[in-house]
C-alpha cells in the first residue's frame, strides 16, 4: 500500500518563527513532489514542488531525500497567514502512469501573534 | 490566474439518488482528476482522465461512479445510487504533463456533498 506519512501536529508557533515539518513516502518510484496548503474546508493549493537538488521560494524551502524517502518544508518568518495545513504530497508512480496523487493526511500549523 | 472551476458548491441529496458534480477545468489542460475528502481524512484518489478515457482509477471508483467529458470544457463525475458514506467533499484538479516528471495538478474549490 502506497502511503505518505506526516506528523499530524498541531504546530503552535509565535509569529517570526522558524518551523519544519517533515513526510515520508512509501513508494520508491514516485517522481514528482509537492507541498500543497489547504485552509479548513477549502482546496488543496499547490505551494511549491519538491525537485531533487532543494528548492526555495521566498520564506519556504523544500528538500528532498529520495534516498531516505524523506521530504521537508521549512517555513522562516512565519506569518499569521501562515496558519494552514500543509500537505506532503507524492505522485504515484513512474512515467507509465498519469500522475495520480498520493496525499499525506497533513500537518496543523497554528501561527500566534 | 486561470483556475478550475466547480458546480454546485454544495449538494444535498437523498441516499438513492443519482448525482452529477461539474468542473471546469483549466482551458489548455490535458489530464483531468477527480478526489474527495471525507470531513477530517486525507484527500484520497478517485479517477483520472486523459484523451477522452479513463486512465486510471482507485477501489473506491466503483460500477456507481462514471466520469465524462461531453464537450470541450466539461468534465463530470456521476454518481449512480448515492450512499451515505458517499457524504465528501469532491474535488476535481486539472494538469497539464511534461515527460516522466508531472506538472502540479490545480484544484477546484469543491462540492460539498451530503447525503441524507
Amino acid at each position: 500500500r502506497k502511503e505518505v506519512e506526516q506528523d499530524p501536529g498541531p504546530f503552535n508557533v509565535p509569529e517570526g518563527a522558524t518551523v519544519a515539518f517533515n513526510c515520508t513516502y512509501s513508494n520508491s518510484a514516485s517522481q514528482s513532489f509537492f507541498w500543497y496548503r489547504q485552509d479548513c474546508r477549502k482546496e488543496p493549493k499547490l505551494l511549491m514542488s519538491v525537485y531533487s537538488s532543494g528548492n526555495e521560494d521566498g520564506r519556504f524551502t523544500a528538500q528532498l531525500n529520495r534516498a531516505s524517502q524523506y521530504i521537508s518544508l521549512l517555513i522562516r518568518d512565519s506569518k499569521l497567514s501562515d496558519s494552514a495545513t500543509y500537505l506532503c504530497v507524492v505522485n504515484e508512480g513512474d512515467g507509465g502512469s498519469q500522475g495520480n496523487l498520493i496525499f499525506g493526511k497533513g500537518t496543523k500549523l497554528s501561527v500566534k501573534p | 490566474e486561470p483556475e478550475v472551476t466547480q458546480t454546485p458548491s454544495h449538494q444535498v441529496t437523498q441516499m438513492g439518488q443519482e448525482v452529477i458534480l461539474r468542473c471546469v477545468p483549466i482551458s489548455n489542460h490535458l489530464y483531468f482528476y477527480w478526489y474527495r475528502q471525507i470531513l477530517g481524512q486525507k484527500v484520497e484518489f478517485l479517477v483520472s482522465f486523459y484523451n477522452n478515457e479513463i486512465s486510471e482509477k482507485s477501489e473506491i471508483f466503483d460500477d456507481q461512479f462514471s466520469v465524462e467529458r461531453p464537450d470541450g470544457s466539461n468534465f463530470t463525475l456521476k454518481i449512480r445510487s448515492t450512499k451515505l458514506e458517499d457524504s465528501a467533499m469532491y474535488f476535481c484538479a486539472s494538469s497539464t504533463s511534461a515527460g516522466r516528471v508531472y506538472q502540479p495538478q490545480h484544484f477546484g474549490d469543491g462540492t460539498r456533498l451530503s447525503i441524507l
